[in-house]
């Protein structure tokens, strides 16, 4: 059965400073993954997703993540926080056992400290 | 495109009644549609999935009864939180596929206190 592990529940950065937070994740078979943001009593917004094309993607207000199958990792980096990048960041896959649905990682809170 | 509303955005409601909630694919016919539960600082729990014009299939430990879901179009599905009570009281979140597409789309979900 798939997983995704998010280590690091909490991360800060300061401003400017490069942001990376990390995913792993356990499939049988190539995965789909995605990372999505969440900021207070709002829905999911997509940031980017993996599906077996390009290994670095690049999504939107400047992330990008890179599958590393030897790594089974798809980490999300931006080279510098803004203020507004202070959110949950949420990790997932599609499950390909049984039904289709995503699994989600436990989550990242990200705060950037000015 | 692939917008995903929800109504009410927050209720309150008290103990013993009912509430429904509603989700809307609004720019798409949504083939399947989801419905998460999340708690404080927790992740998403999927509760259920839904296709149109049949019943919804629920994840173990969800109370069919409890949370019921219909869909009954292809760009609406709604939860209803019968008899609730306190501990009912989290934000609830619904999302939908389009099409052959993997990715799902989210609403901004529906905060549901029961006092």
């Amino acid at each position: 059965a798939q997983s995704v592990t998010q280590l690091g529940s909490h991360v800060s950065v300061s401003e400017g400073a490069l942001v990376l937070l990390r995913c792993n994740y356990s499939s049988s078979v190539p995965p789909y993954l995605f990372w999505y943001v969440q900021y207070p009593n709002q829905g999911l917004q997509l940031l980017l997703k993996y599906t077996s094309a390009a290994t670095l993607v690049k999504g939107i207000n400047g992330f990008e993540a890179e599958f590393k199958k030897s790594e089974t990792s798809f980490h999300l980096t931006k080279p510098s926080a803004h203020m507004s990048d202070a959110a949950e960041y949420f990790c997932a896959v599609i499950s390909t056992s049984g039904t289709y649905k995503y699994i989600f990682g436990t989550g990242t809170r990200l705060k950037v400290l000015a | 495109g692939a917008v995903v509303s929800q109504h009410p955005s927050w209720v309150i409601c008290k103990s013993g009644t009912s509430v429904k909630i509603e989700c809307r694919s609004l720019d798409f016919q949504a083939t399947t549609m989801f419905w998460y539960r999340q708690f404080p600082k927790q992740s998403l729990m999927l509760m259920a999935t839904s296709n149109e014009g049949s019943k919804a299939t629920y994840e173990q430990g969800v109370e069919k009864d409890k949370f019921l879901i219909n869909h009954a179009s292809l760009t609406l599905s709604t939860l209803t939180v019968t008899s609730a009570h306190p501990e009912d009281s989290s934000f609830y979140i619904c999302s939908a596929t389009a099409g052959v597409s993997y990715e799902q789309y989210f609403g901004p979900g529906t905060r549901l206190t029961v006092t």
